[in-house]
C-alpha cells in the first residue's frame, strides 16, 4: 500500500529563517504529489502540486518543492519564512489512475516574529 | 461559487446519539471524500464516492455510514456516536481529470 512519510512533526523557526520540510512516498509507479497548508482554524488548501515535467515546482507565497524520483522525495522549501507561515503542512500522493490520496501525518510549523 | 460547504460547523453529541454531517459542492465534481483529522494522525479517509450512487470504504470506516444520493451531496452519518469519534471532519472533492483536492471548512465534533 502507498504511504507518505513526513519526517518533521514539529518545526519552530524564527522569521527570515529558511525552511525545508521532508516528504517521502512509497509508491514506485507514476505518482502525483501535493503539499497542502492548513492555517489555524481553517481548512486545507493547495500550496503546490507536481504532476510531471520540471521537478522543481513553485507554489503560492514563495514556497517551492523538488521532486527527486530516485529518492522518492518531494521536499518543501522556503528561503525565508514569515510569521504568517505558521500552519500545519501536509504532503500527499496520488498514484496515477487512482483518485485516492494518501496523506502524511503533517508537520506543525511555528514561526516566531 | 461556494465550492465545498459543510454543515454544521460545530456539534456536541452525547455517547449513543446519532447525527448526519452534510457536505455539498457546486463544482460538478464526481469524486467526493470524507476525512477525519486528529492531532498527530494527519487526515484519514473514512469513505469516498467516485460518482453518484457509489461509495467505498476508506481507511477508518467503522462506526460511519455515507450516502451519495446525487452528484452535489455526500453525507456522513454516525449511528451511535462514541467518544473516539471526537474529531474534525472534512469533506473534499477532486475534479474529473485532476488529482488535487478541494476541501470544505470542516465540522468540529465532540462526543461526550
Amino acid at each position: 500500500a502507498q504511504s507518505v512519510s513526513q519526517h518533521n512533526h514539529h518545526v519552530i523557526l524564527s522569521e527570515a529563517a529558511s525552511l525545508e520540510l521532508g516528504c517521502n512516498y512509497s509508491y514506485g509507479g507514476t505518482v502525483n504529489l501535493f503539499w497542502y497548508v492548513q492555517y489555524p482554524g481553517q481548512h486545507l488548501q493547495l500550496l503546490l502540486k507536481y504532476f510531471s515535467g520540471d521537478p522543481l515546482v513553485k507554489g503560492i507565497k514563495g514556497f517551492e518543492a523538488e521532486f527527486i524520483k530516485s529518492k522518492f522525495s518531494f521536499n518543501l522549501r522556503k528561503p525565508s519564512v514569515q510569521w504568517s507561515d505558521t500552519a500545519e503542512y501536509f504532503c500527499a500522493a496520488v498514484s496515477g489512475g487512482s483518485y485516492i490520496p494518501t496523506f502524511g501525518r503533517g508537520t506543525s510549523l511555528i514561526v516566531h516574529p | 461559487n461556494a465550492g465545498v460547504t459543510q454543515t454544521p460547523k460545530f456539534q456536541v453529541l452525547k455517547t449513543g446519539q446519532s447525527m448526519t454531517l452534510q457536505c455539498a459542492q457546486d463544482m460538478n465534481h464526481n469524486s467526493m471524500y470524507w476525512y477525519r483529522q486528529d492531532p498527530g494522525m494527519g487526515l484519514r479517509l473514512i469513505y469516498y464516492s467516485a460518482s453518484e450512487g457509489t461509495t467505498d470504504k476508506g481507511e477508518v470506516p467503522n462506526g460511519y455510514n455515507v450516502s451519495r444520493l446525487n452528484k452535489r451531496e455526500f453525507s456522513l452519518r454516525l449511528e451511535s456516536a462514541a467518544p473516539s469519534q471526537t474529531s474534525v471532519y472534512f469533506c473534499a472533492t477532486i475534479p474529473d481529470g485532476s488529482y488535487e483536492q478541494y476541501f470544505g471548512p470542516g465540522t468540529r465534533l465532540t462526543v461526550t
